[in-house]
């Protein structure tokens, strides 16, 4: 089974700053890695998708990166809103795996 | 507006089943892949298993290979997820999941959930 590891667990952050948030696997996943945000209390929704692709309607200061074994998440200029857990999937073969997850806090 | 609204959970003692259901409104169910996902309380996201369109392609997390069950009726627009032999390992919020595409890929929309709770 491909396993998935996720970096920081959890990170204090003030608004304007810069994240990034990695997701490395195991072994080679193409592309196969999604990004999702969780606020408290409610369903994750979809941020970026085949790893660099930005889900519609998600403000543009999200971005994604990597191929292979290592992705990162980075919001370029941390807003209010964006306080939340941030989770990877890997969906290239099976058990489709997230990541433990990335809870970013304000500082 | 794509809406999934599961149903189905509950309380329920250890070693006994309980079947959820979701329904899915707003887009071509029988052209999309979907999903079940769990989230044990204060924990992470947890894949379940996912089904293909026509439900050529089946998936289980190895937790519960043999005892969950993924399956859909593409005529009533709905997927469900029977659960048997529960433990207390399988309390969770279940979320179903639309994928993006016909092929089991990653979850686009999600449900808002239905509660678990297996005790005794």
């Amino acid at each position: 089974d491909i396993q998935m590891t996720q970096s920081p667990s959890s990170l204090s952050a003030s608004v304007g700053d810069r994240v990034t948030i990695t997701c490395r696997a195991s072994q080679g996943i193409r592309n196969d890695l999604a990004w999702y945000q969780q606020k408290p209390g409610k369903a994750p929704t979809r941020l970026i998708y085949s790893s660099s692709s930005l889900q519609s309607g998600v403000p543009s200061r999200f971005s994604g990166s990597g191929s292979g074994t290592e992705f990162t998440l980075t919001i370029s200029s941390l807003q209010p809103e964006d306080f939340a857990t941030y989770y990877c999937l890997q969906h290239n073969s099976y058990p489709f795996i997230f990541g433990p997850g990335t809870k970013v806090e304000i500082k | 507006e794509v809406r999934l609204e599961e149903s189905g959970g509950g309380l329920v003692q250890p070693g006994t089943s309980l079947r959820l259901s979701c329904a899915a409104l707003g887009f071509h169910f029988d052209d999309y892949a979907m999903h079940w996902v769990r989230q044990a309380p204060g924990k992470g996201l947890e894949w379940v298993a996912s089904i293909s369109r026509n439900s050529v392609s089946v998936g289980y997390a190895d937790s519960v290979k043999g005892r969950f069950t993924i399956s859909r009726d593409d005529a009533k627009g709905s997927l469900y997820l029977q659960m048997n032999s529960l433990s207390t390992d399988d309390t969770a919020l279940y979320y179903c999941a639309k994928d993006s595409n016909s092929w089991v890929s990653h979850m686009d929309v999600w449900g808002k959930g239905t509660t678990v709770t297996v005790s005794s």
